[in-house]
């Protein structure tokens, strides 16, 4: 079973210029989370999907920062413009809630944005 | 409002020794609590989780931990630890918002 993938893996651009990252959930993942992990830190939630309505983005930035999940699958978190205290890692996890609130998040390998 | 607080940034250890890895957490309702490793350019991926029954519970790789609801802690241990097993460990705990909250983390190095 193919993980959680997210491109790209690395990116690097000049401040103020605006950058998207892509995330593909495990096949039948429902929930779908966006997380920003900033060096030395535990990652902490952006944005959580629920197929594809936003049920809690209380933690994200909306004058720069915006998601979208189309059709309940795919999504893509984008910045616009960058600021250089956006360099992080963001990451993005899946997990099917069919148990309740402790369904396991599935992780994938995050992007690592720096902004110069 | 939750927290978790992992007290050691770093641990090392020697091939082949035992380790602990601390987390506490602060919380006024039930929780749910997890382990998580993250190795080097990798996502994070689920080592075990407490969600309730037995308070001792084993993962993978080896590893366990055990819930203590007096001393609102839920440590990490192994036995015998290898070189594979140097990385970065995260606490996390839900109280059934479907949120997170993860601990800073503990940088574990396993020496030869």
């Amino acid at each position: 079973e193919a993980g959680v993938v997210q491109s790209p893996r690395y990116k690097i651009i000049e401040k103020k210029q605006p950058v998207a990252f892509w995330c593909n959930p495990i096949s039948g993942h429902n929930t779908l989370y966006w997380y920003l992990q900033n060096l030395g830190q535990g990652p902490e939630l952006l944005i959580r999907y629920e197929n594809e309505e936003a049920v809690d983005d209380s933690q994200l930035p909306k004058d720069r920062f915006s998601a979208e999940r189309l059709k309940g699958v795919d999504s893509t978190l984008k910045i616009q413009p960058a600021e250089l205290g956006d360099s992080a890692v963001y990451l993005c996890a899946s997990s099917y809630s069919g148990t309740g609130f402790a369904d396991t998040q599935y992780f994938g390998p995050g992007t690592r944005l720096t902004v110069l | 409002a939750q927290s978790v607080t992992q007290l050691d940034s770093q641990v090392p250890v020697f091939e082949e020794a035992p380790v602990e890895l601390r987390c506490n957490y602060s919380s006024s309702v039930s929780v749910y609590l997890f382990w998580y490793v993250q190795y080097p350019n990798q996502g994070l991926q689920l080592l075990l989780k407490y969600l309730s029954g037995s308070t001792l519970v084993k993962g993978i790789n080896g590893f366990e931990a055990e819930f203590n609801k007096s001393q609102t802690s839920f440590h990490l241990r192994k036995p015998s630890v290898h070189i594979s097993d140097t990385a970065e460990y995260f606490c996390a705990v839900s109280s059934g918002t479907y949120k997170y909250i993860f601990g800073t983390g503990t940088r574990l190095k396993v020496l030869a």
